[in-house]
């Protein structure tokens, strides 16, 4: 079992429809988490960065993390066909010089 | 330069050739990471630079994998007698502070090797 698991779809929405993508980890030290976002033949780039338990939002994204589940989602609102990427969860921890551990990403389809 | 770059974008190789992959971080990065992306998968740590020094190598595959920085911003990943399962994307990261503590990752594009 990895340490990081996340669904890879894909998943097909219609442009304007809300998202929900999770992960869950096994590793209770982690305490940094992250959400990065993939277009194709390009590198991951930072959506969303939290700490602690509860919600963080940013415009149409909302990341959430509840660690007593060790569970992580990402929302995003008002989806538009140019969110259509990978979306990769990604964890760290002090003990691991905070080294990410990703998922291996979910993919997303926004059709018009 | 603006962003991390990383040359080449793409490079075959024949199996048993040795390679190397180029990666511009960040002016002023300290910390640089390579990770490695099969097809359909999500990053995996190979390995981790705090300035010149490797602090971490804990992901390399294998010891055909050799990474450098010698003078604390370029480095260089070096793949000897490569085989078919080093196929992959090759991406290259930095961050501003020690350890990538509460500062982002910043990727490049990586480098797309297919070895045949």
């Amino acid at each position: 079992q990895k340490e990081v698991e996340q669904d890879p779809g894909p998943l097909s929405v219609p442009e304007g429809a809300i998202v929900s993508l999770n992960c869950t980890y096994s590793n209770s030290a982690f305490q940094y988490f992250m959400w990065y976002r993939q277009y194709s033949r390009k590198g991951p780039e930072l959506l969303m960065y939290t700490y602690s338990s509860g919600n963080k939002e940013d415009g149409r994204f909302t990341a959430q993390v509840d660690k007593s589940s060790k569970y992580i989602s990402l929302f995003i609102r008002d989806s538009q066909p140019s969110d259509s990427a990978t979306y990769l969860c990604a964890m760290s921890f002090p003990g691991g010089s905070y080294i990410p551990t990703f998922g291996r990403g979910t993919s997303l389809i926004v059709h018009p | 330069g603006a962003g991390v770059s990383q040359s080449p974008r793409y490079k075959v190789a024949k199996r048993g050739q040795d390679v190397a992959l180029r990666c511009d971080p960040i002016s002023g990065h300290v910390s640089l990471f390579w990770y490695q992306q099969a097809l359909g998968q999500g990053p995996e740590f190979l390995t981790y630079f705090q300035n010149e020094a490797q602090l971490d190598k804990s992901g390399l595959p294998s010891d055909r994998f050799f990474a450098e920085r010698p003078e604390g911003s370029v480095s260089t990943l070096k793949i000897q007698r490569t085989q078919q399962e080093d196929s992959a994307v090759y991406l290259c990261a930095s961050s501003l502070d020690f350890q990538g503590q509460n500062s982002p990752l910043h990727f490049g594009n990586g480098t797309r090797l297919t070895v045949t």
